[in-house]
């Protein structure tokens, strides 16, 4: 099955700066979705983007998507500690979702 | 509102040993699914349940089985517990399935330890 993997695996950013979190994938989709997972808890949707969608913003998040080279990426602009989590990129595969194995974001302070 | 919730959010097993992990949502969801988490991986579907009535196996369904009891509830067993079943199971639920156009709300996991 498809699935989407994000890069890079880890990432530490001094508190203020900006995260940028990328993820590819290898068939073709209708949509693609980004989760935090905070230590120890569920996973919690931060945005999803359409296939014939190619930038969408919420708060302080933006994500791309290219669809010509099945990537997407997710900004994260004036990191703040809160933002220190797991990030995930999920791809629909007919009627659910595969997620890749994650980016860990440490802010630090 | 509770959301997805999960019970137990803790349990140790010992090899061979069965248990039930429930879960339920009241957002009135069509869709729920259960999920495995290992450390340093993603999330891999084991089961999932398109709408009521209905189940699918998905990337590692072996050594589970799965009972969507209504449209609340959605149950995982294990049958004969395994070491290698150590992980953290998440359950979650999304309005609607079909090409997963909707975001899935998650549990809060349940740590489960088999020796």
């Amino acid at each position: 099955s498809q699935q989407g993997e994000e890069d890079p695996q880890a990432l530490s950013i001094q508190e203020g700066e900006n995260a940028t979190m990328n993820c590819s994938y290898k068939t073709s989709i209708n949509n693609l979705q980004w989760y935090r997972q905070n230590s120890g808890r569920g996973l919690v949707h931060l945005i999803l983007i359409r296939s014939n969608e190619r930038e969408k913003h919420s708060g302080r998040l933006r994500v791309t998507l290219d669809t010509s080279k099945k990537s997407s990426s997710l900004l994260i602009t004036a990191s703040r500690a809160a933002d220190t989590a797991s990030y995930f990129c999920a791809t629909d595969e007919k009627d659910k979702i595969i997620f890749g194995k994650g980016t860990r974001l440490h802010i630090l302070p | 509102n509770a959301g997805v919730t999960q019970t137990p959010k803790f349990q140790v097993l010992k090899t061979g040993q069965s248990m039930t992990l429930q879960c339920a949502q009241d957002m009135n969801h069509n869709s729920m699914y259960w999920y495995r988490q290992d450390p340093g991986m993603g999330l891999r579907l084991i089961y999932y349940s398109a709408s009521e009535g209905t189940t699918d196996k998905g990337e590692v369904p072996n050594g589970y089985n799965v009972s969507r009891l209504n449209k609340r509830e959605f149950s995982l067993r294990l049958e004969s517990a395994a070491p290698s079943q150590t992980s953290v199971y998440f359950c979650a639920s999304s309005a609607l399935a079909g090409r997963s156009s909707y975001e899935q709300y998650f549990g809060p996991g349940t740590r489960l330890t088999v020796t």
